[in-house]
């Protein structure tokens, strides 16, 4: 069935560096790609979608670029802080409209 | 701008007896998503639903597992004769329309069947 596979798992990252992960989806007509942030024991968030008729959004330190040929996408953070530590989910809708999410990636942020 | 609400946040049930989740979209919304995570695991969608429809129920178990979302009321996910392999996160998210627009969760119910 359609999947989204996410890389890396975790990921250690220096405060003020930039932290990529990426994802990659099986199913050719998904046109809908959010990204969730979840914090421990918290609820995920939305932090910033695209959709397929755009190759990148940004929005403040995040940013995320979508290659339809390639089917993947990736999310950026730049100039990253302490608060950004948390789990990161990518995502895709389907062409069932089916959100699928991939498996997260653990970000931590060092001091 | 209340959210989405979920009730009981963590809720403890014996092996055998019944776990009902509830879950109150944000006001406006009448589209409903439940979801269970694993520790350490992603988010896997379980039904999807809309005033008094279930659209989408396959990602749910076809025994002990069933959902609705009433006129009036919350939506309800309801678990019969709970196992151990039932213990997890449960999520739900509401939006304004098709899964094409964004969802919003609740805090979510972590259940624990001992």
């Amino acid at each position: 069935g359609e999947n989204v596979e996410q890389h890396p798992s975790t990921l250690s990252v220096q405060e003020g560096d930039s932290a990529v992960i990426k994802c990659t989806y099986s199913d050719s007509a998904s046109n809908y790609f959010p990204w969730y942030k979840q914090e421990l024991e918290k609820r995920p968030q939305l932090i910033i979608d695209i959709r397929s008729n755009v190759g990148e959004k940004k929005d403040q330190r995040i940013a995320v670029t979508l290659n339809k040929t390639a089917k993947h996408f990736s999310l950026h953070i730049t100039e990253t802080q302490p608060e950004d530590s948390a789990v990161y989910f990518c995502a895709a809708l389907n062409r069932d409209d089916k959100i699928i999410f991939g498996k997260g990636t653990r970000l931590h942020i060092l001091p | 701008n209340a959210g989405v609400m979920q009730n009981p946040r963590h809720l403890v049930r014996r092996r055998g007896q019944e776990a009902r989740l509830r879950c109150s979209p944000m006001k406006g919304h009448s589209h409903v998503y439940w979801y269970r995570q694993l520790p350490e695991e992603g988010l896997k969608f379980m039904v999807y639903l809309q005033k008094e429809n279930i659209i989408d129920e396959s990602g749910m178990p076809k025994e002990r597992f069933s959902a609705e979302f009433p006129k009036e009321g919350p939506s309800i996910l309801r678990i019969q004769q709970v196992v151990r392999g039932d213990s997890a996160a449960y999520f739900c998210a509401s939006s304004p329309g098709r899964r094409s627009y964004e969802q919003y969760f609740g805090p979510g119910t972590r259940l624990t069947v001992t």
